[in-house]
C-alpha cells in the first residue's frame, strides 16, 4: 500500500530532551514536507526537501532540523524541545509533478511539558 | 502579507443541498490550487488540484473553480452526505515547485 509512515503516533517529552519523529514514504517521490497543526493556525510548512541532500525552510523552522539522507527518509528533529512545540505534526510527500496532491502521514502529536 | 482565507469556519448544511465553500488569498500568484479533506485526528486528504490557466474542474460530486482575477477559488459539493462532513483546506503552490501553503480550513457539517 503507497502511504507515508510517522512514528510515533504519540510522544510526551520534557524540556530539553531531544527527539526525532521519523517519516517514511514508499512511493518514490522526490519531495518531502513537514507542517505543523496547531488551533486556529491551520498546517504551517516546517521545511521541505525537493530530493535527496536538497532541504530547505519553511514558515516556522526555528527549533527544528531535518535531514534527507535517502529519498524515501525524512526525519524531523527537535533538538531541545520547548512547550511551545507542543502541536499535531504532519509529514506529506509528493512527486514532482502535484497533480495528485501531497500523501499526508496519519500525524505526531507531541506534548512537551 | 501573504494570507490565505477560508471565509467560513464553519458550516452547516442539510442533507441533499450544495455545500460551497470559499478560499480567498492575498498577496500569492499562484502556479495551482488544491483542495484537501480532513478528519479529525487524520492526515489530509488531497482531492483536487485546479490550474491557473483553468476556470473549472470536476470529480464525481465535488466542482472547484479558480478565479485568478479575483483571487478566489470555490469549492462545491453536490447533493451533500452527513459522510461529508469534515474540515476541508485549501492550498496553493506559487512556484509550481510544489511547495504548498494551506488556509486553515472549514469545518463542515451535513445534517441529515
Amino acid at each position: 500500500e503507497a502511504q507515508v509512515t510517522q512514528n510515533p503516533r504519540y510522544l510526551i517529552t520534557v524540556t530539553g530532551k531531544k527527539l526525532t519523529v521519523t517519516c517514511s514514504q514508499n512511493m518514490n517521490h522526490e519531495y518531502m514536507s513537514w507542517y505543523r497543526q496547531d488551533p486556529g493556525l491551520g498546517l504551517r510548512q516546517i521545511y521541505y526537501s525537493m530530493n535527496v541532500e536538497v532541504t530547505d525552510k519553511g514558515d516556522v523552522p526555528e527549533g527544528y532540523k531535518v535531514s534527507r539522507k535517502e529519498k524515501r527518509n525524512f526525519p524531523l528533529i527537535l533538538e531541545s524541545p520547548s512547550p511551545n512545540q507542543t502541536s499535531l505534526y504532519f509529514c506529506a510527500s509528493s512527486p514532482r509533478d502535484p497533480a495528485n496532491g501531497y500523501t499526508f502521514g496519519s500525524g505526531t502529536r507531541l506534548t512537551v511539558v | 502579507s501573504q494570507k490565505i482565507e477560508q471565509n467560513s469556519e464553519a458550516l452547516n448544511i442539510q442533507e441533499g443541498k450544495t455545500a460551497t465553500l470559499t478560499c480567498n488569498y492575498t498577496n500569492y500568484s499562484p502556479a495551482y490550487l488544491q483542495w484537501y479533506r480532513q478528519d479529525p485526528g487524520r492526515g489530509p486528504v488531497f482531492l483536487l488540484l485546479i490550474r491557473e490557466n483553468e476556470k473549472e474542474k470536476r470529480k464525481e460530486r465535488l466542482k472547484v473553480t479558480f478565479d485568478t482575477t479575483l483571487k478566489q477559488s470555490l469549492f462545491h459539493i453536490t447533493a451533500s452526505q452527513p459522510a461529508d462532513s469534515a474540515t476541508y483546506l485549501c492550498a496553493l503552490d506559487e512556484t509550481g515547485a510544489n511547495n504548498l501553503f494551506f488556509g486553515t480550513g472549514t469545518r463542515l457539517t451535513v445534517i441529515p
